[in-house]
C-alpha cells in the first residue's frame, strides 16, 4: 500500500526556536497534503489542507504565520513550527491523497512528536 | 458543524466479540471509516463504507451503518492483544472529498 514518512519522529527544542517537519509520500505522488494535530488522548484536528504548487487552506482558529506550511513537490509538504512554545508540544501527523477519488482516501505518516521546552 | 462522537473506553475479555459505537450528525456524509491508532504511531484505515450499505464485513471486522440513525458501529470478533489500540471514526462528504471529521476515539483494552 501507499507509505507516507515524516521526519523527524520526535524533536525536542527549546522556546522561540523554529522546527521544521518533513512529510513524504514515498511510492506515489500527493496532490493534496493534510497536517493535524493531535493533542494527549484526544482526536486529531485538521490544521490545514496543501495543495502542490499553491497557498495552504488553513482551519478556523490556526495561525497560517505560526504553522507555515509549504508543499513544493508532488510528494514533499513541510511544516514549521516558528517560534515554538510550550504550548505548541504536540503530536503532529500528516496524511496524503493521491488523487480526487470519492473515497476520499487518505495515507497518514507516523506522526511527529514535538516537545518545546 | 459536523460532529461524530464515541464512548472513550471499552474493555473486553480476549476472544470476546468487541463492538466500537459511534454517532454523527452530517447527514450528507459519503463514506465512514474506521481507523486504528497504536501508542506513538499514525492511523491506519482499517475499513470504511459508503454510505448506501449497511454492512460490511471483512475478516474478523464487521461495520453496521444505520443511516437513518446516523449510527456506526464496528465489530471485531475473537479479539486478540494485537487488537489493543484506539479506534478512531470518520466521515467525510463527497461534496468536499477534502476534509475528513474525526471521532475523538475509542480506547480498546484487551483483559485475559
Amino acid at each position: 500500500g501507499a507509505v507516507v514518512s515524516q521526519h523527524p519522529s520526535w524533536v525536542i527544542c527549546k522556546s522561540g526556536t523554529s522546527v521544521k517537519i518533513e512529510c513524504r509520500s514515498l511510492d506515489f505522488q500527493a496532490t493534496t497534503m493534510f497536517w493535524y494535530r493531535q493533542f494527549p488522548k484526544q482526536s486529531l484536528m485538521l490544521m490545514a489542507t496543501s495543495n502542490e504548487g499553491s497557498k495552504a487552506t488553513y482551519e478556523q482558529g490556526v495561525e497560517k504565520d505560526k504553522f507555515l506550511i509549504n508543499h513544493a513537490s508532488l510528494t514533499l509538504s513541510t511544516l514549521t513550527v516558528t517560534s515554538a512554545h510550550p504550548e505548541d508540544s504536540s503530536f503532529y501527523i500528516c496524511s496524503a491523497r493521491a488523487g480526487t477519488s470519492g473515497r476520499n482516501e487518505q495515507f497518514f505518516g507516523p506522526g511527529t512528536r514535538l516537545t518545546v521546552l | 458543524g459536523e460532529d461524530v462522537e464515541q464512548s472513550l473506553f471499552l474493555s473486553v475479555r480476549e476472544g470476546d466479540s468487541s463492538v466500537i459505537n459511534c454517532t454523527y450528525t452530517d447527514s450528507s456524509s459519503t463514506y465512514l471509516y474506521w481507523y486504528k491508532q497504536e501508542p506513538g504511531a499514525g492511523l491506519q484505515l482499517l475499513t470504511y463504507i459508503f454510505s448506501n450499505m449497511d454492512m460490511k464485513q471483512d475478516q474478523r471486522l464487521t461495520v453496521l451503518l444505520n443511516k437513518k440513525d446516523k449510527h456506526l458501529s464496528l465489530r471485531i470478533a475473537d479479539t486478540q492483544t494485537g487488537d489493543s489500540a484506539i479506534y478512531f471514526c470518520a466521515e467525510t462528504e463527497y461534496s468536499s472529498a477534502s476534509k475528513i471529521i474525526f471521532g475523538s476515539g475509542t480506547r480498546l483494552s484487551i483483559r485475559p
